[in-house]
């Protein structure tokens, strides 16, 4: 079974300019959630989706948002980007029924922005 | 606010030692607690997760223990080799009020020497 996919794997750009990211769920699990991990802050929750719709939320500006498509699929956008938005964003994937299941996380987008 | 502690930060063993990790975290209505690893530059493989109504889950070497009640689990990697070396989280997921969010806390990064 294919694990969770991120795309792209690796993005430079630059102040104000917005990014759009990808998440490929494991089949048959339809809850992604998307963390940003940064050396200072470590890993932070941004957000949950579930059956299309967001379940859970961070605290984050509203420059970071994201959405789910009927096959699971996720993607997270980000506007008006700033230098400190360089970082890791993980995004996990689970069965979703129950909030006892295990998580599992794709490698990863490092972005960079100049 | 779900607060999640990891001591130690860092840790440098011979190989074939036991060892101990430790993850504290503020809040105990939690849903169940995740352990981690992660490789330099890459996403997280879920090692062992643990329900709330669990104390202990095993896999292979690994071992992870669980205390709700006082805010505390372990994690014991029995006979450590230097393919153990990577740096180790715990994530609780939120019950309550926060229900369904990860946090994580800031990791114990392992060293493992031959």
């Amino acid at each position: 079974k294919a694990g969770v996919t991120q795309t792209p794997r690796y993005l430079i750009k630059t102040r104000g300019q917005q990014v759009t990211l990808s998440c490929s769920p494991i089949s048959g699990h339809r809850s992604v959630s998307w963390y940003q991990q940064t050396p200072g802050q470590g890993l932070q929750f941004l957000f949950e989706y579930f059956s299309e719709t967001q379940r859970n939320k961070g605290n984050f500006p509203g420059r970071f948002s994201g959405r789910q498509f009927s096959n699971s699929r996720s993607e997270m956008n980000v506007s008006t980007l700033e230098l400190g938005d360089s970082a890791l964003y993980l995004c996990a994937s689970s069965l979703g029924g129950a909030w006892g299941d295990t998580q599992y996380f794709g490698p990863g987008t490092r972005l960079t922005v100049l | 606010k779900q607060e999640v502690t990891q001591i130690p930060a860092a840790l440098s063993v011979p190989e074939g030692e036991n060892l101990v990790l430790n993850c504290s975290f503020t809040d105990s209505a939690i849903y169940n607690l995740q352990w981690f690893r992660q490789d330099p530059g890459k996403g997280l493989t879920s090692l062992l997760l643990i329900q709330s109504s669990q104390r202990e889950q095993t896999s292979g070497r690994l071992n992870a223990s669980l205390d709700k009640s006082s805010g505390r689990s372990t994690l014991y990697i029995a006979a450590s080799q230097p393919g153990d070396s990577a740096t180790y989280l715990c994530a609780v997921r939120a019950g309550g009020t926060s229900y369904g969010k990860l946090t994580f806390g800031q990791g114990t990064i392992l060293t493992v020497h031959p």
